[in-house]
């Protein structure tokens, strides 16, 4: 089946730690994308990617991290530096301005 | 500015009652998409429609429609006799031709069908 995974579901990290999400498509989608999105809000850009090997900084990537060496993965590091890094975070792929589909979510709580 | 604005954080309605999610958008764009998504609370967005800023047409799926008025910048979004499955959290975003991929969101409206 074609679609969007992200794993784990669920991350528990130490404070000081840095751990990375895993995101892949098998869409064949150019565009990948990572939102943050805390209890009762909306979703907030961290970083996007248009090409493989290239991407860019969205309005919270302080504290981020990610890399797009194969097409089909956009994984996202949560570094240290992320004060408040516990919320659910979800991984979307698109091609051209079509709409974004959406991976499960990986929900990371720091301990 | 917020660009998308969901004035209604929470609706609750009794099933089978009709309800209008609210959302207004702001652009410059002349070329630009709207879209509405679903989430439930397992927390996957599910996408449910897409509209383009020349095709000002309304839109019907089933129980679900869509009001698109570009004299009030607003795509207003419809379910017809509520069922409990619908209770979720719905969010409107905007894409604009000229940033190409970058979605803008609202910040949702958590809706709650009563059984």
């Amino acid at each position: 089946d074609g679609g969007i995974t992200q794993s784990p579901k669920y991350l528990f990290r130490k404070e000081g730690q840095n751990v990375t999400l895993s995101c892949e498509q098998n869409l064949n989608h150019d565009a990948m994308y990572w939102y943050r999105q805390d209890p009762g809000q909306g979703l907030r850009l961290i970083y996007y990617s248009q090409i493989v090997n290239d991407f860019q900084k969205g309005d919270i990537a302080e504290g981020y991290s990610v890399s797009r060496e194969k097409k089909e993965s956009f994984p996202l590091t949560v570094t240290s530096a992320q004060k408040n890094p516990t919320a659910f975070y979800l991984c979307a792929s698109s091609m051209g301005v079509n709409e974004q589909f959406f991976g499960p979510g990986t929900r990371l709580t720091v301990l | 500015a917020q660009k998308v604005t969901q004035a209604q954080t929470e609706i609750s309605v009794v099933e089978k009652e009709d309800v209008t999610l609210d959302c207004v958008y702001e652009t410059r764009d002349t070329t630009y998409y709207l879209f509405w998504y679903k989430q439930p609370p397992s927390g996957e967005l599910v996408f449910l429609i897409r509209r383009n800023s020349f095709d000002e047409q309304n839109e019907i799926s089933g129980r679900y429609s869509w009001n698109f008025q570009k004299s009030t910048s607003s795509f207003n979004f419809t379910i017809t006799a509520s069922q409990v499955v619908d209770s979720a959290v719905y969010f409107c975003a905007l894409s604009e031709a000229r940033t190409g991929n970058q979605f803008y969101f609202g910040t949702g409206t958590s809706l709650t069908v009563i059984p």
